[in-house]
């Protein structure tokens, strides 16, 4: 298993402005995943973030709105930018351990509130 | 498109009962099927499924693959409080990508 820290675990942001959650890993993993968590709904996932690479992002989600850094094997943040009420979600990150990169963990996800 | 759909969308059931929740799915080059159990905000892994009839058990609950049907069955038995949440399937299909499935909201009821 992977032990996840992800953080903050709640905001509340204006609209406008930007929020950036980080995702810490206590292993190195080579797929790290954001997914996004709209109220009743699913989880929808955003990007693939690979260390050393461009994300790859989900049909619907843009570069632009949610930038992705991926530096290390064990570090990733998701940027939630130019907020508004829509945005408002839990985030979540995730890895895939194991050999074949199946069993996808998660943070404790970030309850984030646009006003 | 990977589709995951399950059922029932929400369950109430008395302490004590069993139940059953199910997952349907569609996915063009599968590699697993997945369960979790989310309370709040992070789902909580519970099983992978890759090879069919091969039934995992974890206590009181176990689940099961029909990979010839494209289905999965998680069970519960003896269910206690405890157990309410919203029970998510997902598929891993491609490149490790997950399609999840809306989820089981289930309820048990003192």
């Amino acid at each position: 298993s992977a032990v996840i820290s992800q953080k903050p675990s709640r905001d509340i942001c204006q609209r406008g402005t930007s929020l950036t959650i980080q995702c810490q890993v206590d292993s190195q993993v080579t797929m790290m995943f954001w997914y996004r968590q709209q109220p009743g709904q699913s989880l929808t996932l955003i990007a693939t973030a690979n260390q050393g690479s461009e994300a790859t992002y989900e049909s619907g989600f843009v570069i632009d709105k949610f930038p992705i850094s991926r530096p290390n094997l064990t570090f990733s943040t998701l940027t939630v930018s130019n907020m508004s009420p829509e945005d408002s979600s839990i985030y979540l990150c995730s890895v895939g351990v194991g050999s074949m990169n199946t069993e996808a963990f998660f943070g404790q996800g970030t309850r984030l509130t646009v006003v | 498109e990977d589709k995951v759909v399950q059922s029932p969308l929400s369950l109430v059931v008395h302490e004590g009962d069993t139940v059953t929740l199910n997952c349907s799915y569609e996915v063009t080059n599968f590699r697993s099927l997945l369960w979790y159990k989310q309370e709040k905000k992070a789902p909580t892994f519970l099983f992978m499924l890759t090879s069919s009839g091969i039934e995992k058990k974890s206590g009181r609950l176990s689940s099961i693959l029909d990979k010839k049907e494209l289905f999965s069955i998680l069970n519960i038995t003896a269910t206690q409080t405890g157990d309410s949440a919203v029970y998510l399937c997902a598929v891993e299909s491609g490149y490790s990508t997950l399609t999840f499935g809306k989820g089981t909201m289930l309820l048990v009821s003192p």
